[in-house]
């Protein structure tokens, strides 16, 4: 399989834990994309790299929240002291990076880290 | 699985029927409009985009149509089939804004056999 992968699948984890997921986004990708999705919602961007760089952070993504893409090939989302209220399904994306010409740079998605805090 | 949406508009259709699910979005200078499907338990799967300079494109089975005056998205899936029954999301994005996508509302669809 090919395509974009999340570890672990599911988490539960008690209130003030830390915890950390990954995502192996597919291997050519430049960039790469963390989302959050709550039930009911639509996804909900949190932050984006290209390559190695972080290039834009969500306000969404509180000083608990990290996330790393350190070779510029998989990434990893820590959050610490969680909360309650971080219970989420966190998702991962990956696509080619847009250029004139190239291609339209769809985002092909991971199935996701479900996070239950208790 | 889980369920993806539990409060979702649903649109009920009979197998073979064509659906039409519609979506606002709110920025008017994106570039970039996509269709996806999330089943429960997986992540959201690509369907059909459209650039802001198209007013329409056809895919398999499927058809977007853009409405910017009204920023306005529109899918259609001709012949419904029990596999297509999901929650579908719309999405924008801008390429100026390293297209991170910010989606819509989703809806339900349940296909009746």
């Amino acid at each position: 399989d090919t395509g974009v992968s999340q570890n672990p699948r599911h988490k539960i984890t008690k209130r003030g834990q830390n915890v950390t997921f990954r995502c192996d986004p597919i291997s050519e990708h430049n960039r790469l994309y963390w989302y959050r999705q709550t039930l009911g919602q639509g996804p909900e961007f949190l932050t984006y790299f290209q390559n190695e760089a972080q290039l834009e952070k969500s306000r969404l993504l509180s000083d608990r929240f990290s996330a790393e893409r350190p070779k510029g090939s998989f990434s990893t989302l820590e959050i610490q002291r969680t909360e309650q209220g971080d219970s989420a399904m966190y998702l991962c994306a990956s696509s080619p990076l847009v250029v004139a010409g190239g291609p339209s740079g769809e985002q092909y998605f991971g199935p996701g880290t479900r996070l239950t805090v208790t | 699985g889980e369920s993806v949406g539990l409060h979702l508009p649903t649109l009920s259709v009979q197998e073979g029927d064509n659906s039409i699910i519609n979506c606002a979005y709110s920025n008017s200078a994106s570039d970039y409009f996509i269709w996806y499907k999330q089943e429960s338990g997986k992540g959201p799967q690509f369907i059909i985009d459209i650039r802001s300079n198209m007013d329409k494109r056809q895919g398999q089975r499927v058809t977007v149509l853009l409405n910017k005056t009204v920023k306005h998205l529109s899918l259609q899936i001709a012949a419904t089939q029990p596999g297509d029954s999901a929650v579908y999301f719309c999405a924008e994005s801008l390429k100026a804004a390293g297209n991170k996508l910010t989606f819509g509302g989703g809806t339900r669809v349940l296909v009746k056999p």
